[in-house]
């Protein structure tokens, strides 16, 4: 049973560029819930997806979007990149829906904007 | 106000010391989740609670939903229990996590 992975772990990128950070759900799991954790703060909910639909977004503008695949793996795509998306960014999946199941992360991207 | 305050926001301890480290939430909750975060962002889960008391090896974890309070502790620590460990109480509204900033721990040898 492989565990949640993203892809890539780190990448600079130039402010007004536009990025796709990628995320493999661990086996079984039908959600994935993205995460943007600034340096030194705690994860902020950005989206989250179950059975290829959005499933609650947190408070990000809509340059934020995502997809999420047949095979459940899932995809964020940032545009017009601002200096503030500077951080790491996580994915987290899980059995269901409901926030009791247990949630499990992947490794992180490390997004740098210039 | 933040709706999630851990505290204390760092922890130094000598290996072997009881660890305890608290979380207050101000928003009704479905589930309250503890997690460990190392250097270099990777998160593992170490519990999901409801109500009452989990064991886990050194770790317990323990809430009270009336008061809106979770503890987390860690007994005989080890310097490998060195991480941040963060409170993610889930939202009764919306059944989306909120992270507390975390709580840093150090355990020397």
């Amino acid at each position: 049973e492989t565990g949640v992975t993203q892809s890539p772990t780190h990448l600079i990128k130039t402010r007004g560029q536009q990025v796709t950070l990628r995320c493999s759900s661990q086996s079984g799991h039908n959600t994935v819930s993205w995460y943007q954790q600034a340096l030194g703060q705690g994860p902020q909910f950005i989206f989250q997806y179950y059975r290829e639909e959005e499933n609650g977004r947190g408070n990000f503008p809509p340059r934020f979007s995502g997809l999420q695949f047949p095979n459940y793996s899932s995809e964020l795509n940032v545009n017009a990149l601002e200096l503030d998306d500077s951080a790491l960014y996580l994915c987290a999946s899980s059995l269901g829906l409901a926030a009791s199941y247990e949630q499990y992360f992947g490794p992180g991207t490390r997004l740098t904007v210039t | 106000k933040n709706e999630v305050e851990q505290s204390p926001q760092n922890l130094t301890a000598q290996e072997g010391e009881f660890i305890t480290i608290n979380c207050s939430y101000s928003v009704g909750i479905s589930a309250l989740h503890w997690l460990q975060q190392h250097p270099g962002g990777g998160i593992v889960s170490l519990f999901m609670l409801s109500s009452g008391k989990k064991k886990h090896g050194r770790l317990i974890a323990t809430i009270n939903i009336q008061e809106k309070h979770s503890s987390l502790h860690i007994t005989a620590s080890h310097p490998r229990d060195s991480a941040v460990y963060i409170c993610a109480p889930a939202h009764i509204d919306t059944d989306k996590l909120i992270f507390g900033t975390g709580t840093r721990l150090q355990v020397f040898p």
